[in-house]
């Protein structure tokens, strides 16, 4: 079946530092790939997604490139804010719909960003 | 526009009792799903409706969790009788085609507590 790993939480990292949140999937055919973030007390948003290999997703500063031949999806920020504290969870869509099925989840990733 | 919205937002019950939440999508979305996510688990999908049919319910737990959707609009999860493994948040999340493909726009989710 479909899954999705990424690294365990919490990371803890100062303000500017560079990010990098690891994730590795394991589908059958060609699935589209995304990342959700989830702030305290608010619902999963999507940051950004790829629906190819090859495809680089980019939203706020977050970047990630869907990696076919290692299976991953890491998402990165160049220099992270107290305010991208939250919940980011890796998914993926496997029947090519670009998300319109159901998505498969990782666990999530608490990011915490100290001043 | 209002996004996806999910009543009540907390709930608690004991084992046995039956409880029914509601999602409303957003407004023209004829996609609705339902997850849930575990207490340290990844949030799992449960069923996918496109309009007021069942697309998906492969991920449904078992005979005690019946999802409606009513006319294609709101839809409703029941749980009967609840059991302890039950508890969770729940997640509703609706999307419609663009041009980007499609995006799930997720509610705050219902906090469920079965005692």
């Amino acid at each position: 079946g479909n899954s999705v790993t990424q690294m365990e939480g919490p990371v803890t990292l100062s303000e500017e530092a560079f990010l990098t949140i690891n994730c590795t999937y394991t589908a059958t055919g060609y699935p589209s790939l995304f990342w959700y973030v989830q702030y305290p007390g608010e619902g999963l948003q999507l940051l950004l997604k790829a629906t190819k290999a090859d495809d680089k997703g980019s939203n706020k500063g977050f970047e990630a490139t869907y990696r076919k031949e290692t299976t991953s999806f890491h998402l990165e920020k160049g220099s992270v804010q107290v305010s991208d504290s939250a919940v980011y969870f890796c998914a993926l869509s496997d029947r090519g719909g670009g998300g319109a099925d159901g998505l498969t989840f990782g666990k999530g990733t608490h990011l915490i960003i100290q001043p | 526009e209002a996004g996806v919205t999910q009543f009540p937002s907390h709930s608690v019950i004991e084992k046995g009792q039956t409880v029914t939440l509601r999602c409303d999508p957003i407004s023209g979305h004829d996609n609705l799903y339902w997850y849930r996510r575990v207490m340290g688990k990844e949030i799992k999908f449960l069923l996918h409706f496109v309009k007021e049919s069942k697309q998906d319910e492969s991920g449904m737990p078992n005979n005690r969790f019946l999802a409606e959707r009513t006319g294609g609009t709101y839809s409703t999860l029941k749980v009967q009788p609840a059991e302890l493994e039950d508890s969770g948040v729940y997640f509703c999340a609706s999307s419609q085609r663009t041009g980007r493909g499609y995006e799930q726009y997720f509610g705050p989710g219902t906090r469920l507590t079965v005692t």
